[in-house]
């Protein structure tokens, strides 16, 4: 089944504790991307990759990072996690975003991070 | 910059009745159009989209036309049912970036 994977679904971390997410993709997808989802604000973009090894900052990347070393993960990290931080975070993948072949994001399922 | 604005919810309707949610864009060049629907407790799930100037996109008796002179893209549903309820979500991408509106949360009863 074509998907993205996230892990863990549900997060609770204390202020400063390193954590990272998972996001895995199995669709061959070129572009991939980090948001977080917080109430009256909608989705907003943190990271985005064009590619493997290409990188680059959304609206909101301040404490935040991210690696693609593999066409297939995504992980986003968090180096000092800060209670501003809890909110609802998806990844998600595309084809492509380029040249008019806008197929649209297939989302994971979402984790829901809580830093006390 | 660019940005989508969609109307504020929440919406409740009865079942059987016509569903209007409203979304209005500003972007430079000519961006792809998206509704996206997040059902409880799940991610976001493609509804529909449109990529060029009077593209009608639909699915699932949803249907959305993209109107550059009104730089608009309604969601429409002719008959809603309890199964609708959920957030949608308007956006459009232009360039790499996506940009998302805030959602409307829609609420049918039977």
């Amino acid at each position: 089944e074509a998907q993205v994977t996230q892990n863990p679904r549900y997060l609770i971390t204390v202020t400063g504790k390193k954590l990272t997410v998972t996001c895995s993709q199995n669709m061959n997808h070129e572009y991939m991307s980090w948001y977080r989802q917080d109430p009256g604000l909608g989705l907003r973009q943190i990271y985005y990759s064009m590619n493997v090894e290409v990188t680059d900052k959304g609206d909101v990347p301040e404490g935040y990072k991210v690696s693609r070393k593999e066409k297939r993960n995504f992980p986003l990290i968090l180096e000092s996690p800060s209670p501003n931080q809890t909110s609802l975070y998806f990844c998600a993948s595309s084809p492509t975003v380029w040249g008019g072949k806008n197929y649209g994001y297939t989302f994971g399922s979402g984790t829901r991070l809580t830093v006390v | 910059g660019d940005s989508v604005t969609q109307m504020e919810g929440p919406v409740t309707l009865s079942e059987e009745a016509f569903l209007t949610i409203n979304c209005t864009y500003t972007a430079t060049g000519y961006p792809s159009l998206f509704w996206y629907v997040q059902y409880p407790g799940e991610g976001l799930q493609l509804l529909l989209k449109a990529t060029k100037a009077d593209d009608k996109g639909s699915n699932k008796g949803f249907e959305a036309t993209y109107r550059k002179e009104t730089t608009s893209f309604h969601l429409e549903k002719g008959s809603v049912q309890v199964s609708d309820s959920a957030v949608y979500f308007c956006a459009l991408n232009t360039g790499n970036q996506f940009y998302f509106g805030t959602g409307t949360s829609l609420t049918v009863i039977p």
